[in-house]
This record gives C-alpha cells, sequence and structure tokens, in this order.
C-alpha cells in the first residue's frame, strides 16, 4: 500500500464521546500534519510533526490532541467535540519540512451531533 | 502575514472550453513556494505544481499550464480543453520561507465541466 491512508472515512460521534483519527504513510517522509477543512472556509493547519516530534500547534483546542509514535503515524484523539468541529480533517505527510510537495490523505469527514 | 485569494468560488464551462482558475498571494517572504492543488470529490488534495519564488518561468503540463506573474503576485492556472474528469476543487497554496511548514491555502474554486 503507498501514500497516505486515514481511517475511518467517515465519523459520526456525539459530544461526549472519544474517538481517535488515524493517518498513515509509506513513502518514508519524516514529517506529518493535520488539517481542517470546513464548509466554505480555507483549509488551516492544526499539528506538524516532524521526526515524531510537535513542531507546531496552531492554537488548537485541547478537545483535540494528536499522538505521533512514529514516523509513519499520526493519530489524532478526539473528547468532548462541538457541533462546529464537523469538518474534513486531512492527514499530509512530506520529506522535511521544506517539502517539494505535501501528500494528502482522502480525509475523514467527522459530523458531530 | 500570508494570504491567498482565490476571488472564483464556482466556475462553470462545457467540455472542450479553456479555463482559467486566478490565484493572487501577498506575502513579505522574498522566498516563498507556490501551489496547485486539486480536490476531486474523493476528498484526497492532489499535488499539480509547485513554484518557487525565483522561477517566473510559465509551465505547461499537457492539457495545464501556468502563469506566474511576480508583478502582479499572481499564479494563474489553465485548462485546456477542459474535460468532465477536471471537475473538482482547485486550491492555491503559499508557503514562505520563514513560515515553517505552514502552507496558506486559498478558499479554492469549485470548477464543474459539464457533458
Amino acid at each position: 500500500e503507498t501514500g497516505v491512508t486515514q481511517t475511518p472515512r467517515h465519523l459520526v460521534m456525539g459530544m461526549t464521546n472519544k474517538k481517535s483519527l488515524k493517518c498513515e504513510q509509506h513513502l518514508g517522509h519524516n514529517a506529518m500534519y493535520w488539517y481542517k477543512q470546513s464548509a466554505k472556509k480555507p483549509l488551516e493547519l492544526m499539528f506538524v510533526y516532524n521526526f515524531k516530534e510537535q513542531t507546531e500547534n496552531n492554537s488548537v483546542p485541547s478537545r483535540f490532541s494528536p499522538e505521533c509514535p512514529n514516523s509513519s503515524h499520526l493519530f489524532l484523539h478526539l473528547h468532548t467535540l462541538q457541533p462546529e468541529d464537523s469538518a474534513l480533517y486531512l492527514c499530509a505527510s512530506s520529506q522535511g519540512q521544506d517539502a517539494y510537495g505535501y501528500t494528502f490523505g482522502s480525509g475523514t469527514r467527522l459530523t458531530v451531533v | 502575514a500570508q494570504k491567498v485569494t482565490q476571488a472564483q468560488t464556482e466556475i462553470s464551462v462545457v467540455e472542450k472550453e479553456d479555463v482559467t482558475l486566478d490565484c493572487v498571494y501577498e506575502t513579505r517572504d522574498t522566498t516563498y513556494y507556490l501551489f496547485w492543488y486539486k480536490q476531486p470529490p474523493s476528498g484526497e488534495l492532489v499535488f499539480l505544481i509547485r513554484r518557487n519564488s525565483f522561477d517566473e518561468q510559465n509551465e505547461i503540463s499537457g492539457r495545464y499550464s501556468w502563469n506566474f506573474q511576480k508583478s502582479t503576485s499572481s499564479f494563474n492556472f489553465t485548462i485546456t480543453a477542459s474535460q468532465v474528469v477536471d471537475s473538482a476543487v482547485y486550491f492555491c497554496a503559499l508557503r514562505g520561507r520563514t513560515s515553517g511548514s505552514r502552507l496558506t491555502f486559498g478558499e479554492g474554486t469549485q470548477l464543474t465541466v459539464n457533458p
């Protein structure tokens, strides 16, 4: 399997639930990212990990908790979300932060009810 | 601060027409990178092109071409002889040399190519 794989593709959760989004890349990249894509808004960078270390947190609320156990895997743990958190969450990876281009996954469509 | 503006929210054309998607950017960095991505209905963003600020040469790749003009801070994308499969949301993005990994995206242009 190649590229960036995100699971699940769709997720519906209640505001009191706890769930996790998973991202896996098989490209040998060392940087991974979480982006949020809301309707009618530009893509927003949430977190950046480089060699498993978080290098950027774009003022994301603590109800979103990222985890990067190794350079190939990235998780986004969700708890007590709000309906306005409903969005497409995209994972991306790149070879270094000064990357030629980012490879994106297909995203997880999250609906908070 | 960085900003990318894609003034066209939606464009609808008939197959075989040429279409140009506009992108205007703002940055204080003298070294920066510009990107175009395609987002089909499946959701993933597909990388199309990267340009650095020192390379103003226009590029053509098949039916796709890009016109980079620093004087007007624009990086426009033209699809020649459009096809139904070109229907997607197209994003222009900018990364300044001093902005680390941060890609600043425009709001996207929804292109619909009708048969």
